[in-house]
């Protein structure tokens, strides 16, 4: 099975800033990986898939890169709507595994 | 607009059984394949089981396969997901999500059927 790391499990960060987060999969999943946002008491969006596209309606200041293992979510000028916990998921294998999640918190 | 609702969820016995459903509208719900991903409290999100449009094709996480099975009728729009042999670790609350036609992402999702196995 394919196993998905996210790191860091948290970070702080200010409004305006750009954070980076990563996941990394255990084997080569091409371009198959989706980023969600989760905020506290909500289901999760969609904001990106396969890899770097951007879903729908979702701000321009998110994008995805990233391919075969390695993968990264890039959120500039951070706003106070966009502090919520984040995961990625392959959709490469049958079983669309999630990662841990990485939550950003207001510093 | 697109609604997924979930009802079912309750407090339930370990050993015990549980179906919780999912009613879609808003949308040509025979024509998506449907998932269920669960969260346990204050956890992340576990993928647990899918189905295909027309139900011909199912899949499940290995910690539940053989406890629970996913179906749907497509007349009725409702995605179901029977859990039977529950324990403690199942609780949860489960979603039911749609994937998106053109993507491989889950596009589209509920609002949770809180799941409580405990004695």
């Amino acid at each position: 099975d394919i196993q998905m790391t996210q790191s860091p499990a948290s970070l702080s960060a200010s409004v305006g800033d750009s954070v980076t987060i990563t996941c990394r999969a255990s084997q080569n999943i091409n371009a198959y990986l989706n980023w969600y946002q989760q905020r506290p008491g909500k289901a999760p969006k969609l904001l990106i898939y396969d890899a770097s596209s951007l879903q729908g309606g979702v701000p321009s200041r998110f994008s995805g890169s990233g391919s075969g293992t390695d993968f990264t979510l890039i959120i500039n000028s951070l706003q106070p709507e966009d502090f919520a916990t984040y995961y990625c998921q392959e959709t490469f294998s049958t079983l669309f595994t999630f990662g841990p999640g990485t939550k950003v918190d207001i510093k | 607009e697109v609604q997924l609702v979930e009802s079912g969820g309750g407090l339930v016995q370990p050993g015990g059984s549980l179906r919780v459903s999912c009613a879609a509208s808003g949308f040509a719900f025979s024509n998506y394949w449907m998932h269920w991903v669960r969260q346990a409290p204050g956890k992340g999100l576990v993928w647990v089981s899918r189905i295909k449009s027309d139900g011909s094709t199912i899949d499940y996480a290995d910690f539940v396969k053989g406890r629970f099975t996913i179906s749907r009728d497509n007349a009725k729009n409702i995605l179901y997901l029977e859990m039977t042999s529950l324990r403690v670790e199942d609780t949860a609350l489960y979603y039911c999500a749609r994937l998106g036609a053109s993507t491989r992402g889950l596009i589209d999702w509920g609002q949770g059927a809180l799941v409580s196995v405990s004695s």
